[in-house]
C-alpha cells in the first residue's frame, strides 16, 4: 500500500476552535481525498485533489475547507468545529486519472471528537 | 459512475471459499468494478478491480458476468482475519478525479 500518513491520529477539541488534519504520501500520486465516515453514514467524500493547488468539492464539503501547497501533503481545515464533525477522517492517495490504475490507498484515519 | 447493490451481511466457514455478490446493472462500457474491504476502525483496504475480463490477485480473485450487469469476489481460502465490510464500487475508466463513492457494502463474519 502508499506511504500515507496522517495526524493526528485522534484529537480533542471544544466547539467553535479551528483543527487542521494532515495527510502526507511518499508515494508521488497526483490524487488525494479526504473521507469522513459515520455510524449509519459509511464513507462520504469531503474534498478532493487532483494536482497541487487543485482542489474540488465532494459530497460533505460545508464547514470544510482544504489546501495543498505541494504533491506530498493533503490539509485539511475545519474553521470552527461543531459536534457534528465529531468523526473519524481518513485521507486516501491515488494516481487513477484515466485507465485502469490500482488504488486509491487509504491512510489509518484521524479519529476527532468534538466536545 | 453506476450504483452498486450487495447484500448487507454474509457468514462464511473458515477455511471455505467466500463468494461476495455485486450487482451493477446499470454499468456503462467504461466503468470498472473495484473492491475495497475494511476491517473495524482500519482505513479501506484495496482488494482488486477489473473492467471486463475476469481477474485475480494474491488477495482475491473477481468474476464479472459477460454482460457487466453483476460480479463476485471470491475469497478463495477465508480466515477469521477476512472478517471486514466488503465495498463493490463502480467508477468511470474517464473521470479525472478518481474518487470513489462508497455504499453500505456486506458485513462479512468469517467463522469457525
Amino acid at each position: 500500500d502508499a506511504g500515507i500518513t496522517q495526524s493526528p491520529r485522534h484529537k480533542v477539541t471544544e466547539t467553535g476552535t479551528p483543527v487542521t488534519l494532515r495527510c502526507h504520501q511518499t508515494e508521488n500520486h497526483r490524487y488525494m481525498y479526504w473521507y469522513r465516515q459515520d455510524p449509519g453514514h459509511g464513507l462520504r467524500l469531503i474534498h478532493y485533489s487532483y494536482g497541487v493547488k487543485d482542489t474540488d468539492k465532494g459530497e460533505v464539503s460545508d464547514g470544510y475547507s482544504v489546501s495543498r501547497s505541494k504533491t506530498e501533503d493533503f490539509l485539511l481545515t475545519l474553521e470552527s468545529a461543531t459536534s457534528s464533525q465529531t468523526s473519524v477522517y481518513f485521507c486516501a492517495t491515488g494516481s487513477i486519472g484515466t485507465g485502469s490504475l490500482s488504488g486509491p490507498y487509504f491512510g489509518p484515519g484521524t479519529r476527532l471528537t468534538v466536545t | 459512475d453506476a450504483k452498486t447493490t450487495q447484500p448487507p451481511s454474509m457468514d462464511c466457514a473458515e477455511g471455505r471459499a467466500a463468494n461476495l455478490p455485486c450487482n451493477h446493472s446499470t454499468i456503462s462500457g467504461n466503468e470498472y468494478v473495484y473492491w475495497y474491504r475494511q476491517i473495524h476502525s482500519q482505513g479501506p483496504q484495496y482488494i482488486i478491480h477489473g473492467l471486463k475480463n475476469n481477474e485475480t490477485n494474491e488477495m482475491a480473485s473477481l468474476i464479472i458476468t459477460e454482460d457487466r450487469k453483476s460480479s463476485t469476489l471470491i475469497l478463495p481460502h477465508a480466515t477469521l482475519r477476512d472478517t471486514a465490510v466488503y465495498y463493490c464500487i463502480v467508477r468511470s475508466a474517464t473521470s479525472n478525479t478518481g474518487k470513489l463513492i462508497f455504499g453500505q457494502g456486506t458485513t462479512l463474519q468469517v467463522k469457525p
